[in-house]
């Protein structure tokens, strides 16, 4: 079976860092997504790791550990439009469809 | 980045009637395209694999004859659902992959949104 865990809400302030993790326990492994959705939409591309390390966009950064089957999306200098569902997701395999964690609401506040 | 499109983005209907929502690849080919179902504050929950000239692939519990599924051409998937039931209300997003690019990054159209009366 597949399955990935992931906070379920966070809060935190404007301006500051916020890390939302996420564990998977799935059939195979190609690589770990992260994908952001306001309410209403659908969900954007983030970022995506198929090696360990950290990959950094902008203010957004994701870390992925293989050996631990864990990884993580860092967003710094938040913003108020940042409040949205963040899902991981995971690949099983060559072109195989992602499967998603149930994803975690971040709230930011001022 | 790739771009995924769907129509219609809102389908509000009766009970009883069908609904074809319809999924376009507009500057890439996918001969693999997926169409997930979202309820409200839920995650993305894949319902089938839509391959091109062949039978889509359906997830346990997906009813292959209430969710039908072509995909006739290499940018273009439908998703019908037949017999629309208030049930059947949710949020219904395709995505596709394109292959000739990093094939890593599962583009999404921006969604239908179903409501069945």
């Amino acid at each position: 079976g597949q399955s990935l865990e992931q906070p379920s809400e966070v809060t935190a302030v404007e301006g500051a860092i916020v890390q939302i993790n996420c564990t998977y326990q799935t059939s195979g492994f190609y690589g770990l997504s992260w994908y952001q959705q306001h309410d209403g939409g659908a969900p954007t591309f983030l970022s995506y790791n198929a090696l360990d390390g950290l990959e950094e966009t902008g203010r957004f950064s994701s870390f992925l550990s293989r050996s631990d089957s864990y990884g993580y999306l860092l967003l710094q200098e938040l913003q108020m439009k940042d409040s949205a569902s963040y899902f991981c997701a995971v690949q099983p395999s060559g072109n195989t469809p992602l499967v998603f964690g149930k994803g975690t609401r971040l709230s930011v506040i001022a | 980045g790739a771009v995924v499109s769907q129509h219609p983005s809102w389908v509000i209907c009766k009970s009883g009637t069908s609904v074809k929502i319809e999924c376009r690849s507009l500057d890439f080919q996918a001969t693999t395209m997926f169409w997930y179902r979202q309820f409200p504050k839920q995650s993305l929950m894949l319902m089938a694999t839509s391959n091109e000239g062949s039978k889509a692939t359906y997830e346990q519990g997906v009813e292959k004859d209430k969710f039908l599924i072509n995909h006739a051409s290499l940018t273009l998937s439908t998703l019908t659902v037949t017999s629309a039931h208030p049930e059947d209300s949710s949020f219904y997003i395709c995505s596709a992959r394109d292959l000739s690019a990093d094939g890593e990054t599962q583009y999404f159209g921006p969604g239908t949104r179903l409501l069945v009366l």
